[in-house]
């Protein structure tokens, strides 16, 4: 079965700090990867996704994520994080034609 | 577009009193997903429909949930009765046909609450 374990619950960072928030999936065939926003009392919105090609992969708002088959991870990363990045983000993988998602992670930037 | 429509945004009610939530995909979406966001167990999938027919309904908790697509521009989950432990976040999710690999729109998501 296919699964994704994001690896923090909670990432504190200062703002204009870089970020990098951790997930790996399990999966035994071809593989799509998804992360997701959530900002407080929102629905979730689409980062950024991975099918197939380059390894790495930029989304919205400035954040990137590197898919390493080797090491079954899907990192998400911004180089500088600004207040308004605060959220929970949700790393995601198909499983079939359903989306399985992570715990998520809660962001919280800082001045 | 008005995106996937979901109502209420907030429901509360006592336990053992019938729910039902709404959802309105975007128009041409033919897959349609509940998913409930608790702490403890973060997003679950429910259910979800292709062209109005349910696919997989493994994840809907037990039978006091019930969900239907009538049509295609209309889709209800309804828990009778509701208890306390139901209280979370529904969100409906949409997606266009052929678009198996390109993530879903959400709603905003309706807020339970079952005292």
């Amino acid at each position: 079965a296919q699964s994704v374990t994001q690896l923090d619950s909670q990432v504190p960072v200062f703002e204009e700090a870089p970020v990098e928030l951790r997930c790996n999936y399990s999966s035994s065939v071809s593989v799509y990867l998804f992360w997701y926003v959530q900002y407080p009392n929102q629905g979730l919105q689409l980062l950024l996704k991975y099918l197939s090609g380059s390894t790495l992969v930029k989304g919205i708002n400035g954040f990137e994520a590197e898919f390493n088959k080797s090491q079954t991870s899907f990192h998400l990363r911004k180089p500088s994080v600004h207040i308004s990045d605060t959220a929970e983000y949700f790393c995601a993988v198909l499983a079939g034609t359903a989306l399985i998602f992570g715990k998520g992670t809660t962001l919280s930037v800082s001045s | 577009d008005a995106g996937v429509i979901q109502s209420p945004r907030h429901e509360v009610t006592e336990m053992g009193q019938e729910v039902t939530l709404r959802c309105k995909p975007i128009s041409g979406h033919n897959s349609l997903f509940w998913y409930r966001q608790t702490m403890m167990r973060g997003l679950e999938l429910l259910i979800y429909f292709n062209n109005n027919v349910p696919i997989d309904d493994s994840g809907m908790p037990e039978d006091r949930f019930s969900a239907k697509m009538p049509n295609a521009s209309f889709s209800t989950l309804k828990i009778q009765p509701s208890e306390p432990r139901d209280s979370a976040v529904y969100f409906c999710a949409s997606r266009p046909p052929g678009a198996d690999r390109y993530g879903y729109t959400f709603g905003s998501g309706t807020r339970l609450t079952v005292v």
